[in-house]
Formats: C-alpha cells, sequence, structure tokens
C-alpha cells in the first residue's frame, strides 16, 4: 500500500536551517506508476490551525511552486532513484511553526492530495 | 490568489443526521476544481471529493459533493460516529493553492 513516511522535524532557533523528508513507496502497487510518475507537495498545520498549501514539485520537475511566505527561503526536491521529496527550510521564522506534511498528487488537474503521510512537527523557537 | 470560506465554523449534529457543509470561492473556478477533506483529531488529512463532486477511492456514499463557479457544498448523509472531525476545501485551479478555514462537525 502506498506509504508516505516524513522525518527531519525539530526544534530550531529562529533564522536556522531544516531538512524535512519524505520517503515514500508503494506506489507501484495495481497502477504500474512509480515515484516519478507523481507530482508531490508540502502541506503544514500550524498548531490548532488549519491547513497550508506549501509548495509542488511535478513529476518532471519542471518547475517549482511556493505560497508566497515561503519563497526564496524554501525549496523544494526529489530524488527519484531514492524515491525521497525533501523541503529545505532557510532562515526559519517563528510563524513556521508547523506539522509538515507529504502529500502525493492525484495525477488529474494537479493539485489534488491523494495519499498523505503522517508528518513531522517543526518548532521554530528561541 | 483565490480565498474560501467556509461555512459555517462549527455544526453540530447527531448521529444519524444530515451535514451541509458550503465553501464559497472569492472568484470562479473552472472545471470545478474544488477538493474536500476529512480530518480526525490526531490524524493526517484525507481526501473525500475531487472535481467539486467525484467521490476518491474507497469514500462511502454517504459523502457528495456538488457545486460550480464560486459556491461549493459537502453532504454528509446519516452521520456515522466516524464522521466527527474538520472538514476542509481546497481549490486546484492553480498555484497558490489554498484550502478554506474548515468547518467543525461535532
Amino acid at each position: 500500500q502506498v506509504q508516505l513516511v516524513e522525518s527531519g522535524g525539530g526544534v530550531v532557533r529562529p533564522g536556522k536551517s531544516l531538512r524535512l523528508s519524505c520517503a515514500v513507496s508503494g506506489f507501484t502497487s495495481g497502477s504500474g506508476l512509480t515515484f516519478s510518475d507523481y507530482a508531490m507537495h508540502w502541506v503544514r498545520q500550524a498548531p490548532g490551525k488549519g491547513l497550508e498549501w506549501v509548495a509542488t514539485i511535478p513529476d518532471d520537475e519542471s518547475d517549482e511552486y511556493y505560497v508566497d511566505s515561503v519563497k526564496g527561503r524554501f525549496t523544494i526536491s526529489r530524488d527519484n532513484s531514492k524515491n525521497t521529496l525533501y523541503l529545505q527550510m532557510n532562515s526559519l521564522r517563528t510563524e513556521d511553526t508547523a506539522v509538515y506534511y507529504c502529500a502525493r498528487d492525484l495525477g488529474l488537474h494537479g493539485g489534488v492530495f491523494d495519499y498523505w503521510g503522517q508528518g513531522t512537527l517543526v518548532t521554530v523557537s528561541s | 490568489e483565490i480565498v474560501l470560506t467556509q461555512s459555517p465554523a462549527t455544526l453540530s449534529l447527531s448521529p444519524g443526521e444530515k451535514a451541509t457543509l458550503s465553501c464559497r470561492a472569492s472568484q470562479s473556478l473552472s472545471n470545478y476544481y474544488l477538493a474536500w477533506y476529512q480530518q480526525i483529531p490526531g490524524q493526517s488529512p484525507r481526501l473525500l471529493i475531487y472535481g467539486a463532486s467525484s467521490r476518491a477511492t474507497g469514500i462511502p456514499d454517504r459523502f457528495s459533493g456538488s457545486g460550480s463557479g464560486t459556491d461549493f457544498t459537502l453532504t454528509i448523509n446519516r452521520l456515522e460516529p466516524e464522521d466527527f472531525g474538520v472538514y476542509y476545501c481546497q481549490h486546484y485551479e492553480s498555484p497558490p493553492l489554498s484550502f478554506g478555514g474548515g468547518t467543525k462537525v461535532e
């Protein structure tokens, strides 16, 4: 079955960096498609708050898309040979504190999140 | 940037009742690019509906979506105990993607 497992969260001081990883498996079950065939996303949720889309990387890595609040500070990337998605977070701010989820794209128009990981908590605090 | 407004913020119902959740977009969504997610406390979100009305794999038929343009609705017929949680709508017209603020069904 499809599994997404995030890691790399923790407590970090403002201005510092952190890199999140999302290891995926089971994408080929029944479909013949692999990790490299899917766009991938990061979505975050601040404590007690709603969901916020953070970033998207297409299957062909042709572009990257970000919410305005992280542009220039966060970088989404992927390693298809390792079935892993990344989020490099630099110049972290207290308002970046959240649970970060990776999510797979459903694969239609793009932008529908059909499988989610369990999330990893990032706490930015002095 | 498209802003999604969900109402009501909280819906207080009993098992067996019908829930009607609303999502209004600040501009018209072409091709019904609207999805709904369920989040149970302590769990990751789960995709329920995409394309405004298509149920995701494994979603019971008591969940249905409707609407077009700027006004969308998620209906849950005959609430089950496991349906209580927070529901979010989300547009995927084009980046930046965004979610509504959520409706808590309690």
